[in-house]
């Protein structure tokens, strides 16, 4: 099975800022990952596939990149709306996988 | 409207039953494949089981074979999760999603979520 590695697993921002999250799979995918954000008591919501591509409706200040086995989720400035759960998944191959989560909170 | 609308869940004993049910409406349902991811409370999300278009292949997670099976009922837009041999370690909120692509297994849409509870 691939192990998705994610990074930090919490993390505090103050809106405006610039975020970064790390995902690190335990062999390359390609290409082949999605990033999601999850609030509490909800679905989870796709922001980013192939590593790098923006979902429909998403707002442009998240990007993706990254292949191989590293891969990155941006937030350019942070919004208010944006304090949440993210999860990377690989889908390359099965068993898909998920990264354990970073919970982004207020500073 | 794309909806996909678990029912199903509730508290059963180990070693019961449970048959999960996803509705899907405001799409065309057919072409897609579709899966169950369930997420502990508390914890992360993991993927359980994948169908295709047709039924003709399913895939599930170590954790889940031989104890439940997918399937699905394309004239009535839904696909099920009957689970089997439930352990206490099966609690989890399950969540009806749509792969974007037959072939990219990422999730476009997801379910509201149902929760299963296995306990004496």
């Amino acid at each position: 099975d691939i192990q998705m590695t994610q990074s930090p697993s919490a993390l505090s921002a103050s809106v405006g800022d610039r975020v970064t999250i790390t995902c690190r799979a335990s062999q390359s995918i390609s290409t082949w990952l999605a990033w999601y954000q999850q609030k509490p008591g909800n679905a989870p919501k796709v922001l980013i596939y192939k590593a790098s591509n923006l979902q429909s409706g998403v707002p442009s200040r998240f990007s993706g990149s990254g292949s191989g086995t590293e891969f990155t989720l941006t937030i350019s400035s942070l919004q208010p709306d944006d304090f949440a759960t993210y999860f990377c998944q690989q889908y390359n191959s099965f068993p898909l996988t998920f990264g354990g989560g970073t919970k982004l909170e207020i500073k | 409207e794309v909806q996909l609308v678990e029912s199903g869940g509730g508290l059963v004993r180990p070693g019961g039953s449970l048959r999960l049910s996803c509705a899907a409406s405001g799409f065309t349902f057919t072409p897609y494949w579709m899966h169950w991811v369930r997420q502990a409370p508390g914890k992360g999300l993991v993927w359980v089981s994948r169908i295709n278009n047709d039924g003709s292949s399913t895939k599930y997670a170590d954790s889940v074979w031989g104890r439940f099976t997918i399937s699905r009922d394309n004239a009535m837009h839904t696909v099920y999760l009957q689970m089997d041999n439930l352990r206490p370690e099966d609690t989890a909120v399950y969540y009806c999603a749509r792969a974007a692509d037959w072939s990219w297994d990422y999730f476009d849409f997801w379910g509201q979520g149902i929760l299963v509870t296995v306990s004496s």
